[in-house]
């Protein structure tokens, strides 16, 4: 069956440009989760949706950066006035919720801030 | 907060060897202990899920080993393949359903 689909898989950004990072989880997938992974570290957790609902967003690192999941599929990362920093792998997984917690994971967006 | 560490941070080893990847975690008190392996502008692959009631799981050639008690998870590769070459992350959960705390992974190059 079909994964966790991301768009676009690469994505150059001039330094001041908003940017919209797309996640298709899993059909039926209850949880769903960003995550930011710099060069050369681990992923970094950033938020996570329960169907709609934003439960934890303890990891975004500014208001520059938010997430959503109108409809309790897709789910769209949005950061704003993007600066150099925020060059990273976004990678996305989501989980069927409940006690079937494992995470399934996209392939990332890459992103680059020029 | 959670903090974890994995050593060494690279590895290389001509093919045939054995691999062991070192995973370490400053709190006990984890749901599950997990290792991926990433290819180079890859998504994340599950090799194998720890339960923290289990002290080891197996799959083919790779072993991993869990000791809450001292915060420490081991990832053995027998008999190591190049195609075994790639990055391999440790990750902790709390609780089922919460996020994943990862180690900032070991990069392993197998050479022929």
């Amino acid at each position: 069956g079909a994964g966790v689909s991301q768009s676009p898989r690469y994505k150059v950004a001039k330094r001041g440009q908003d940017v919209a990072l797309r996640c298709d989880p899993i059909s039926g997938h209850v949880s769903l989760f960003w995550y930011q992974q710099a060069l050369g570290q681990g992923p970094e957790f950033l938020t996570y949706f329960q169907n709609e609902a934003q439960l934890d967003k303890s990891g975004l690192p500014s208001d520059r950066f938010f997430a959503e999941r109108p409809e309790g599929s897709v789910s769209t990362l949005k950061i704003q006035r993007t600066q150099q920093e925020d060059s990273a792998v976004y990678l996305c997984a989501s989980s069927l919720g409940g006690r079937q917690w494992e995470q399934y994971f996209g392939p990332g967006t890459r992103l680059t801030v020029t | 907060k959670q903090e974890v560490t994995q050593i060494p941070a690279a590895l290389s080893v001509p093919e045939g060897e054995n691999l062991v990847l070192n995973c370490s975690f400053t709190d006990s008190a984890i749901y599950n202990l997990q290792w991926f392996r990433q290819d180079p502008g890859k998504g994340l692959t599950s090799l194998l899920l720890i339960q923290s009631s289990q002290r080891e799981q197996t799959s083919g050639r790779l072993n991993a080993s869990l000791d809450k008690s001292s915060g420490r998870s081991t990832l053995y590769i027998a008999a190591s393949q190049p195609g075994d070459s790639a990055t391999y992350l440790c990750a902790v959960i709390k609780a089922a359903g919460n996020k994943l705390t990862f180690g900032g992974g070991t990069r392993v190059l197998v050479k022929p």
